[in-house]
């Protein structure tokens, strides 16, 4: 199983800063046939179900706000949130698609400063 | 609008069963698998489960493969996860949720759309 490792486990940041999320996989997930990285970033809110932010590392998934964004590529990816708001405070996952079973970081806990 | 709504959570003892079911709506269902994923009290995500389009699969986490059997009803918009011989550690919210990328076949990868979750409890 390709094991995903998030870091920090918790961040707090100031609003209107920027908050950085990094995502590690035991393996690579990039698909040398199609140059495309399986990799997806999903914010969960207390009570709520999890929301798709990024998919294939860096595509934004419609209605996300534009502060949010993902890098990377390999086995090292990073979610960026460029100027933090107040409704952004959640637990972002990682989460791998290159294989089954697909996995999932531990999660980050990201909150204001 | 897509909507997906768990249903069949509950209370169980340890070693019986239970079935969930999701019930979509919103979008054409045969063209997408479908997956289940659970969560811990207080913990993070794991992929349990995923139902195909085609014959391909079904598959399961190891966790789970021998006592869950997942499937799906594209005349009434369903999937449904049968559980048996439930154990402690299966306690957690169940989400089902749809798979980004329309297929003929198996999974594709990430979930676009998350019902609400059903909990299931596996306590004597």
């Amino acid at each position: 199983d390709i094991v995903m490792t998030q870091s920090p486990d918790s961040l707090a940041v100031s609003l209107g800063e920027r908050a950085t999320i990094n995502c590690k996989s035991s393996q690579s997930v990039l698909y040398s046939s199609n140059n495309q990285n399986y990799l997806a970033w999903y914010q969960q809110k207390p009570g709520q179900p999890p929301k798709l932010l990024i998919y294939w590392a860096s595509t934004r998934e419609s209605g996300v706000p534009d502060r949010f964004s993902g890098s990377g590529s390999g086995t090292d990816f990073t979610l960026t949130v460029s100027s933090l708001q107040a409704e952004d405070v959640a637990v972002y996952y990682c989460q791998q698609y290159y294989n089954l079973p697909y996995t999932f970081g531990q999660g980050t806990k990201l909150e204001i400063k | 609008e897509v909507q997906l709504v768990e249903s069949g959570g509950g209370l169980v003892q340890p070693g019986g069963s239970l079935r969930l079911s999701c019930a979509a709506s919103g979008f054409t269902f045969s063209n997408y698998a479908m997956i289940w994923v659970r969560q811990a009290p207080g913990r993070g995500l794991e992929w349990v489960s995923a139902v195909s389009v085609s014959v391909s699969g079904p598959y399961y986490a190891d966790s789970v493969r021998g006592r869950f059997t997942v499937s799906r009803d594209n005349s009434k918009n369903t999937v449904y996860l049968q559980m048996n011989s439930l154990r402690a550690e299966d306690t957690a919210v169940y989400y089902c949720a749809k798979d980004g990328i329309i297929t003929e076949g198996g999974p594709q990868g990430f979930f676009d759309y998350w019902g609400q979750g059903s909990l299931v409890t596996v306590s004597s």
